[in-house]
């Protein structure tokens, strides 16, 4: 069966302490794994879209990378405004999204 | 180009009330997904439509109906309302059917509360 399962559910950082999220997933034939931003009561911001083993993105302070069996999200130096929640997603016969990580960055 | 717009933006409605959304893809986007957000629960899907054809269903009840129309956009019914369908309901287009190559650009959500 199609997952994807995200980790840790909540994370609190000091403004400027680095850390990752997991994105784990089990998909035959995958087609893309996908990160989005979402921030409360609006709907989720594309991220990233990452196709295939050892790509990697980025986008100021957010890098993605991808393996065969998982993603991370690499926050680095991370500020106030980059709490959010963060989702990953893969496309099978729907779009499966994980529970997502809420990330809160304390000044 | 205009992104995805969901109305209305907030509605209350009373236990056994029926409800209608609405959600406007982006121009050229032919398929429209429908989820359900809630605190416990996260995204759950609702279903998809492609060119006016309901593509995939997730586990809700028959309560919750969707469509689509010619030009791409899509209601979503829910009939007999229950205290448990308060929720975030988000839309969300794409160019392709199962959200691959491009993923799925989402609106702003109805935030839907039923008392």
């Amino acid at each position: 069966e199609d997952q994807v399962t995200q980790s840790p559910e909540a994370l609190r950082l000091q403004e400027g302490e680095s850390s990752s999220l997991n994105c784990s997933y089990t998909v035959s034939g995958l087609r893309g794994l996908f990160w989005y931003r979402q921030d409360p009561g609006k709907g989720p911001e594309f991220l990233f879209t990452l196709y295939s083993a050892g790509e990697e993105k980025e986008k100021e302070r957010l890098k993605a990378t991808l393996t065969k069996k998982e993603s991370f999200l690499h926050i680095t130096a991370p500020k106030p405004e980059d709490s959010a929640t963060y989702l990953c997603a893969v496309p099978g016969n729907q779009f499966y999204f994980g529970t997502g990580t809420s990330l809160t960055v304390i000044p | 180009k205009a992104g995805v717009t969901q109305t209305p933006r907030y509605l209350i409605k009373t236990r056994g009330q029926q409800v209608t959304l609405s959600c406007s893809p982006i121009s050229g986007h032919r398929s429209v997904s429908w989820y359900q957000q809630t605190p416990g629960q996260g995204l759950q899907f609702l279903f998809e439509y492609f060119s006016e054809t309901q593509r995939n269903k997730g586990n809700f009840p028959g309560r919750f109906s969707g469509r689509q129309f010619s030009n791409s956009r899509s209601e979503m019914n829910v009939s007999t309302l229950e205290l448990g369908d308060s929720a975030l309901y988000l839309c969300a287009s794409s160019s392709v059917t199962g959200g691959a190559i491009s993923g799925y650009t989402f609106g702003s959500g109805t935030r839907l509360t039923v008392v």
